[in-house]
């Protein structure tokens, strides 16, 4: 079946505007995660969903960083402001949510690389 | 706190080599989930293998085998006849047994498989 994708594959963008990235998890996996990659680096945990719960947002850098999920479906993240430290691949993973309340495996879209001139 | 380190950042080898690349981690949990992921030059995100810290069984899967080491907080990955198709950047990552399970990822380690 079709795999997490995100749009767009690429954004640039100057430094001040605020820039929105989406992101389609696999059909029926209610966890979605958002993560950062910065050059050269490993990832960084953003922000949590999982169903209708309130959201994990504990990796969430700043308070320009936000992030919206509606039900099981699409999210967005939403950055206000964009500075040039924010230039980075931005990366989205879902998984499906096993019993106990853990989720499984992640799987990965490709990832929106940002770049704030 | 989690953390994960792979202290190679660069690997070369000539194809048909073995390459081991390390990974090493901490934590206070006792259960935990470990994790390897490559990323190819295209940018995404492979899953390869998860880890139960109560399985410290090694795996293999083709080329690919893994040994995992409590007692040294390791979990490492060789390649054996290492290919071309090889290179990449490989990620190593921590789960806590909990709601979310979000990875803590290692600085991840680039292989050049050369012909």
């Amino acid at each position: 079946g079709a795999g997490v994708s995100q749009s767009p594959s690429n954004k640039v963008t100057e430094k001040g505007k605020d820039v929105e990235l989406r992101c389609d998890p696999i059909s029926g996996h209610t966890a979605l995660y958002w993560y950062r990659q910065r050059l050269g680096q490993g990832l960084e945990f953003l922000i949590y969903f999982q169903g209708n719960s309130a959201p994990d947002k504990s990796g969430l850098p700043s308070d320009r960083f936000s992030a919206e999920r509606t039900g099981e479906s699409v999210s967005t993240l939403t950055i206000q402001r964009t500075q040039q430290e924010d230039s980075a691949v931005y990366l989205c993973a879902s998984s499906t949510r096993l019993a106990g309340g853990l989720t499984d495996t992640q799987y990965f879209g490709p990832g929106t690389r940002l770049t704030v001139l | 706190a989690q953390k994960v380190t792979q202290a190679q950042t660069e690997i070369s080898v000539v194809e048909k080599e073995d390459v081991t690349l390390d990974c090493v981690y901490e934590t206070r949990d006792t259960t935990y989930y470990l994790f390897w992921y490559k990323q190819p030059p295209s940018g995404e995100l492979v899953f390869l293998i998860r880890r139960n810290s109560f399985d410290e069984q090694n795996e293999i899967s083709g080329r690919y085998s893994w040994n995992f080491q409590k007692s040294t907080s390791s979990f490492n990955f060789t390649i054996t006849a290492s290919q071309v198709v090889d290179s990449a950047v490989y990620f190593c990552a921590l789960a806590r047994n909990n709601a979310g399970n979000m990875l803590t990822f290692g600085g991840g380690t680039r292989l050049m498989v050369k012909p």
